[in-house]
C-alpha cells in the first residue's frame, strides 16, 4: 500500500508543452515535500521540494502546486525540453527520516 | 567529490547466497538509508540510519539487515538471497534527516537467481 500515489505512470509531450505529474497522499503527518529527476542509469537528484506552508513554489521552468486541503501536490515544467526526459518522483516526508516516493512517471519529451 | 560510493555496481546471486552492498559517503551526512527500486513501484525503504550508532526499519525490511558502521559508511546485508530481491538499491544520505535534501548513489543491480 503506498503512502504517495503518483499519476500517470508515463506521459509523452512536445517540445515547449508543459507536462504535469500529480501526487496525492493521505497521511497529513507528511510535512516535507520533493521532487526528484533519475535518469537512466543515475540515481534520484533533487529537483525541487515544497513545504505545506506555502500553495506555490518555483525554480526556473519547475513548479510545484500544493493543495494542503486536497492532499495533494503536482509538479509542472513550463517550456519543456528533450533534455528533460527523464523519470520523476515525488516524495513525502515525516518529522523524522521515512521519506516515501511514488510509483514515478517516465516524461518523454518529442523534439 | 564523490558524494554517495555504492559498491559492487552489479552483482548476480544464486538464491540462498549472502552478500553485503557496501556504501560511503563523504558529505558528513548524519542521516543515510537503503531503497530498493522495483518497476511501477517507485523507491522503498528498506532501512535507514538517523545517526551513527542507530538503525530503523523502514517500509520493506524483512530479508535484510544494516551497518551503520561509523559516520560514512553504511551497509546493507542480505544473509540468504532470494529471486524476490532481484532489484536495483540504492544508498543516500542527506544531512540531519528525511526533510533535508537526500543525495543518492548510483545504484547496484542485484539479480538473483
Amino acid at each position: 500500500q503506498q503512502q504517495v500515489k503518483q499519476s500517470p505512470q508515463s506521459l509523452i509531450v512536445q517540445k515547449g508543452g508543459i507536462p504535469i505529474i500529480n501526487c496525492a497522499y493521505e497521511n497529513t503527518a507528511f510535512d516535507y515535500f520533493p521532487w526528484y529527476q533519475q535518469f537512466p542509469g543515475k540515481g534520484p537528484a533533487l529537483l525541487i521540494a515544497i513545504r505545506p506552508d506555502v500553495s506555490e513554489k518555483k525554480e526556473g521552468r519547475f513548479t510545484i502546486s500544493f493543495n494542503k486541503s486536497a492532499k495533494q501536490f503536482s509538479l509542472h515544467i513550463m517550456d519543456s525540453q528533450p533534455g528533460d526526459s527523464a523519470t520523476y518522483f515525488c516524495a513525502a516526508a515525516y518529522n523524522n527520516n521515512d521519506m516515501r516516493f511514488g510509483a514515478g512517471t517516465r516524461l518523454t519529451v518529442k523534439p | 567529490n564523490a558524494g554517495v560510493t555504492q559498491t559492487p555496481k552489479f552483482q548476480v546471486l544464486k538464491t540462498g547466497q549472502s552478500m553485503t552492498l557496501q556504501c560511503a559517503q563523504d558529505m558528513n551526512h548524519n542521516s543515510m538509508y537503503w531503497y530498493r527500486q522495483d518497476p511501477g513501484m517507485g523507491l522503498r525503504l528498506i532501512y535507514y540510519s538517523a545517526s551513527e550508532g542507530t538503525t530503523d526499519k523502514g517500509e520493506v525490511p524483512n530479508g535484510y539487515n544494516v551497518s551503520r558502521l561509523n559516520k560514512r559508511e553504511f551497509s546493507l546485508r542480505l544473509e540468504s538471497a532470494a529471486p524476490s530481491q532481484t532489484s536495483v538499491y540504492f544508498c543516500a544520505s542527506s544531512e540531519i534527516g528525511g526533510r533535508t535534501e537526500a543525495f543518492f548513489g548510483q545504484g547496484t543491480r542485484l539479480t538473483v537467481v
